[in-house]
């Protein structure tokens, strides 16, 4: 199984440039997530989707944007690039909570993204 | 807003012996979800243990074992007979239990990194 497919894994963008990540599930999972980790830090949520046509903000949404028209995809748009964007961006994704016990997160490998 | 804090940036432990992550948090929900990720240098984040908090008994994964002490907000990762393999960053995640509207986010602690000496 493929799991969460993030592409592309590095890039390197200058400022002012825009670009869209890409994350893709085919785990049929209904919430998606965007995190980012920068250096010597625990993630942290950008935006996540509860369901197709569904999104909403996370902890620091500033400077991105993101669309879920399907299950299987939820793209990260950065618009203007700035070097305080330079991180490593995590797509995650999760089943909908069925029963008490709660169903963890699946990651994608990252995208390492530098903003120069 | 709950917090996740993990003290020890960096720990290190001899091979096939026996080491403990710490991790507290801070809420004031009743009901949440915790689980540590292993997060080795390919970058990927592996589940390695969840436990619910409304179970007493502290959740086990072969090798894995949590600490619960929900009252003290505390939940520490035990490793035993640790192998190379095992070294990693180690985060430690909080997430409420559900909500009508759903409620999944994770709040991650700063993360542990973990060496493990041959």
């Amino acid at each position: 199984n493929a799991g969460v497919t993030q592409t592309p894994k590095f890039r390197i963008l200058k400022i002012g440039q825009s670009m869209t990540l890409q994350c893709t599930q085919d785990m049929n999972h209904n919430y998606m997530y965007w995190y980012r980790q920068d250096p010597g830090m625990g993630l942290k949520l950008i935006y996540y989707s509860v369901g197709a046509g569904i999104t909403d903000k996370g902890e620091v949404p500033n400077g991105y944007n993101v669309s879920r028209s399907t299950t299987e995809d939820f793209p990260l748009r950065l618009e203007l690039a700035a070097p305080s964007q330079t991180s490593v961006y995590f797509c995650a994704s999760s089943q909908i909570q069925g029963a008490r016990f709660g169903q963890p997160q699946h990651f994608g490998d990252g995208t390492r993204l530098s903003i120069l | 807003a709950q917090t996740v804090t993990q003290s020890q940036p960096e720990m290190s432990v001899q091979e096939a012996e026996t080491v403990t992550l710490s991790c507290t948090y801070d809420t004031s929900e009743s009901d949440y979800y915790l689980f540590w990720y292993k997060q080795p240098p390919s970058r990927q984040m592996i589940l390695v243990i969840r436990q619910e908090a409304y179970k007493q008994q502290n959740a086990t994964e072969n090798r894995f074992s949590v600490n619960f002490q929900k009252a003290a907000k505390s939940f520490s990762l035990k490793i035993s007979d640790s192998q190379l393999g095992d070294a990693a960053m180690y985060f430690c995640a909080y997430r409420s239990a559900p909500t009508n509207f759903g409620n999944e986010k994770l709040t991650f602690g700063t993360g542990t990194r973990l060496t493990i000496i041959p």
